[in-house]
């Protein structure tokens, strides 16, 4: 059974860098792309990213100056950081892969984090 | 970007009724290098993370009730669920992947009478 384990820090300052890291488990990393969804309190989703094992990565233009998603093969996991945060960033952020092999869609999602960024 | 458009955004259904949600896409989700239409619907019941529904216009994901089906074309796409039941209730999202960045609609809210 696929899982996503997701883990960070909830609550930020504004200016300060938000960072998530996501644990795959049951599933072959490096067949897949591995992306990042966030979704503001009453909102609706907003991709932010994606990444694959061999550190490709593909970003949302509208957070690419301020995203970094990375890759730790070794641990079967991937990383998201945003950096410069506002009060804009608060969301409960997904972790969710993206089922290349198959659907060719988002099969498996994380529980999400929910970050807040207050002063 | 290719914007999403969903309507209704809130849908007030009576148990054993049908269901119907609509979405537009501001371009073509039709890839005619592989034939497929790249447009995928999600169910986010409350307090929970979305799950897929249906992928490539009309093909249902692993344990989807075959009472939910997506259809459509081009621009223009539905998601229909035959016999709505209580366990129905939840935000649905369509997705649009032909292209990046990959976008969404603003959700349909789908309520029980």
């Amino acid at each position: 059974q696929v899982q996503l384990q997701q883990w960070g820090a909830g609550l930020l300052r504004p200016s300060e860098t938000l960072s998530l890291t996501c644990a795959v488990y049951g599933a072959s990393f490096s067949s897949y792309y591995w992306s990042w969804v966030r979704q503001a309190p009453g909102k609706g989703l907003e991709w932010i990213g994606e990444i694959n094992h061999r550190g490709s990565s593909n970003q949302n233009p509208s957070l690419k100056s301020r995203v970094t998603i990375s890759v730790d093969t070794s641990k079967n996991q991937f990383s998201l950081r945003l950096n410069s945060v506002t009060a804009a960033d608060t969301a409960t952020y997904y972790c969710v892969r993206d089922d290349t092999r198959t659907t060719g869609s988002f099969d498996i999602w994380g529980l999400g984090t929910r970050v807040i960024v207050s002063s | 970007d290719i914007v999403m458009t969903q309507a209704p955004l809130s849908l007030p259904v009576t148990p054993g009724e049908p269901a119907s949600i609509s979405c537009r896409s501001s371009q073509s989700l039709f890839d005619s290098d592989d034939g497929n239409t790249y447009v995928d619907w999600f169910l986010q019941k409350p307090g929970q993370s979305p799950h897929l529904l249906i992928y490539a216009l009309s093909y249902r994901a692993s344990g989807v009730p075959d009472r939910f089906s997506g259809s459509g074309s081009g621009t223009d796409f539905t998601l229909k669920i035959s016999r709505v039941e209580a366990e129905d209730v939840g935000v649905y999202y369509c997705m649009q992947r032909i292209a990046f960045p990959i976008t969404f609609g603003q959700g349909t809210r789908l309520e029980i009478k």
